[in-house]
């Protein structure tokens, strides 16, 4: 069935730095890719989200890039802040139909 | 900012028992979702509801499960005979599109002793 794979499952980084997370999709047909954060307690939020028309789609610190052909994307986190951490899920859709798969989820931790 | 709200914020029943979830999803949104996440887990696809009807559900949602939209602004999930494995934090998360992504609420903890 389909399915999404995220690595890795914790990331702990400076803050200032830089983070990066990997997703990939089993689906052919996925052609939709959200990101949500979640933090502690809270619900998921979206945070950024890209269609496979593009290859990257950037918003301020964040930006996400994908490969369609060997079915990836990623999350890239630049100059990282402690607010930043939280547990990331990458998803994805085929948007011919309903539901929306996700990963394992990424735990970010920024260290002060 | 519009907000999808759910009540309650926690349940606690005993095995066996019915409970009702219940979801007041953004008011022009037309896809209505119920996930649900075990702790410390995946957020995992219950059911999908749209124009008044179930538009696509998971292998999770048997028999025991239901949805309805009872009135133009609530959104429910049933749960008739509640398991240990129920116990999870359940999302209701709606979209004025299918092809965007979604706004959540904030969740019902669902504990079943």
């Amino acid at each position: 069935g389909e399915n999404v794979e995220q690595h890795p499952s914790t990331l702990s980084v400076q803050e200032g730095d830089s983070a990066v997370i990997k997703c990939t999709y089993s689906d052919s047909a996925s052609n939709y890719f959200p990101w949500y954060k979640q933090e502690l307690g809270k619900r998921p939020q979206l945070i950024i989200d890209i269609r496979s028309n593009v290859g990257e789609k950037k918003d301020q610190r964040i930006a996400v890039t994908l490969n369609k052909t060997a079915k990836h994307f990623s999350l890239h986190i630049t100059e990282t802040q402690p607010e930043d951490s939280a547990v990331y899920f990458c998803a994805a859709k085929d948007t011919g139909g309903f539901k929306t798969i996700f990963g394992a989820g990424t735990r970010l931790f920024v260290k002060a | 900012e519009p907000e999808v709200t759910q009540t309650p914020s926690h349940q606690v029943t005993q095995m066996g028992q019915e409970v009702i979830l219940r979801c007041v999803p953004i008011s022009n949104h037309l896809y209505f979702y119920w996930y649900r996440q075990i702790l410390g887990q995946k957020v995992e696809f219950l059911v999908s509801f749209y124009n008044n009807e179930i538009s696509e559900k998971s292998e999770i949602f048997d028999d025991q499960f239901s949805v309805e939209r009872p009135d133009g602004s609530n959104f429910t999930l049933k749960i008739r005979s509640t398991k240990l494995e129920d116990s999870a934090m359940y999302f209701c998360a709606s979209n004025s599109e299918a092809v965007y992504g979604y706004t959540f609420g904030s969740g019902t903890r669902l504990t079943v002793v």
